[in-house]
Parts: structure tokens; sequence; C-alpha cells
């Protein structure tokens, strides 16, 4: 199971567009890597998923080079409800979802 | 995305007592459930991982007789809080994950628990 590394905290002005990288030097080959997003007193809510190279939905960006040891997270012009804390998960179907400490976004006006 | 629906969202119970927490996944099958509990601040700590119709995975430092983890079907699990104390007041997850080759999962609301 990949470990997985992120900044703690990022801040933000509204209309900007935020990349949060996630580092997970020890990917495995079957292994996807899975972004959520978690706002206070809720559960998790999947954003978006990829495998490799670049992944778009109507929420966000998904840029994986191609060693797959690091992904960025890319959400436009955000705004103030897109503070929350932002989780990278890496694994197959078969692993365990281990959660690390996240990137909180703070979103400015 | 997959629909996963935690009862109750709150709850509030004397010491001693059993909690009981529903995790149904509403429009697909899930094998695999996951349940977390999370402090304040904190990150998600993953307690058991269930499968359907066998026992729970039980992470470590998890009390397999405390938390009470039953995964009867492929849309329902349950976790029970036995004999509970005010240390065990916290954010309870579920996580529900399609069957199959797939690895997206999904999460339920949570449910606030506190201990009196």
């Amino acid at each position: 199971l990949a470990k997985t590394t992120q900044p703690i905290s990022m801040d933000s002005y509204e209309g900007q567009e935020v990349n949060i990288t996630c580092s997970h030097n020890n990917i495995a080959t079957n292994d996807y890597i899975t972004w959520y997003q978690q706002f206070p007193s809720q559960g998790p809510r999947f954003i978006i998923q990829g495998y490799k190279t670049k992944v778009t939905n109507e929420v966000a960006s998904l840029f994986i080079p191609a060693d797959r040891k690091s992904s960025t997270l890319s959400l436009p012009r955000v705004s103030l409800s897109d503070t929350a804390v932002y989780y990278c998960l890496v694994g197959d179907y078969t692993d365990k979802l281990i959660f690390g400490t996240g990137t909180r976004l703070q979103v400015f006006p | 995305g997959a629909v996963v629906s935690q009862h109750p969202s709150r709850v509030i119970c004397k010491s001693g007592t059993s909690v009981k927490i529903e995790c149904r996944s509403l429009d697909f099958q899930a094998t695999t459930m996951f349940w977390y509990r999370q402090f304040p601040k904190q990150s998600l700590m993953l307690m058991a991982t269930s499968n359907e119709g066998s026992k729970a995975t039980y992470e470590q430092g998890v009390e397999k007789d405390k938390f009470l983890i039953n995964h009867a079907s492929l849309t329902l699990s349950t976790l029970t809080v036995t004999s509970a104390h005010p240390e065990d007041s916290s954010f309870y997850i579920c996580s529900a994950r399609y069957t199959g080759e797939r690895t997206e999962a999904f999460f339920g609301q949570g449910t606030r628990l506190t201990v009196v």
C-alpha cells in the first residue's frame, strides 16, 4: 500500500486555480490514484480518480506524470465553498482505504 | 456518484449502553465496507474492513469485542459500539466500495456519537 504525502494546508482566493500535489513514490503497477473532499462533520466525497496522464471531470482535473510517483489535483476557479480537506489515496481494488493527513484548503474572498 | 446512507447521523447515549450504526449502499452492491472514526481536526482512522459474509478484519489497537461489525448482505453493514464510554465519543464514518475490480469508494454522511 503506497504511502502518500501532501501539504498540510494551502490558502487561496476566490477565482484562482488551486493545484494540490500528492507524492506516492512507492505506487504499485495496479494502483489507482483517487482524491476525496471532506467538509466538517461530513463523510468524504469522491472527486476524481486516475491511473495515468490526465483525467478531467466537471469538478476537477487530475494530472499524473509518466512515472506516477506524484499526482496533482487541479481545482479551477475556486470559490468559498471549496474550503475543505482534500485527501489523496493510492491503491487497487483489494487494498484498504488508508487516509493520510490530507490538505486543508482555505479559500478567502 | 453512488449513494451510501448512514444512520443515525447523530446519537447520544448513556455510559454502559450499546449503540448500533447502520451503513447502506443504496444503488450498488458493496463487497467491502470500511469503518472509520475521526476526531476533531484529524484524519480518518481506519477501524476495520468488512467483507460480506465473513468476519471483519480489525486494525491494530481496535477492540473487536467493543466494536462489533456485521456485514450480512451486499448492501448493509452495521457497527455496534458495546458498553459505550465517554472516550468512545467520536465521529464514525462508513465507506462502501463497488463489487469487482473497481477502486472507487463512497462514504456515508457520518454518525456523531456522544456518550454521556
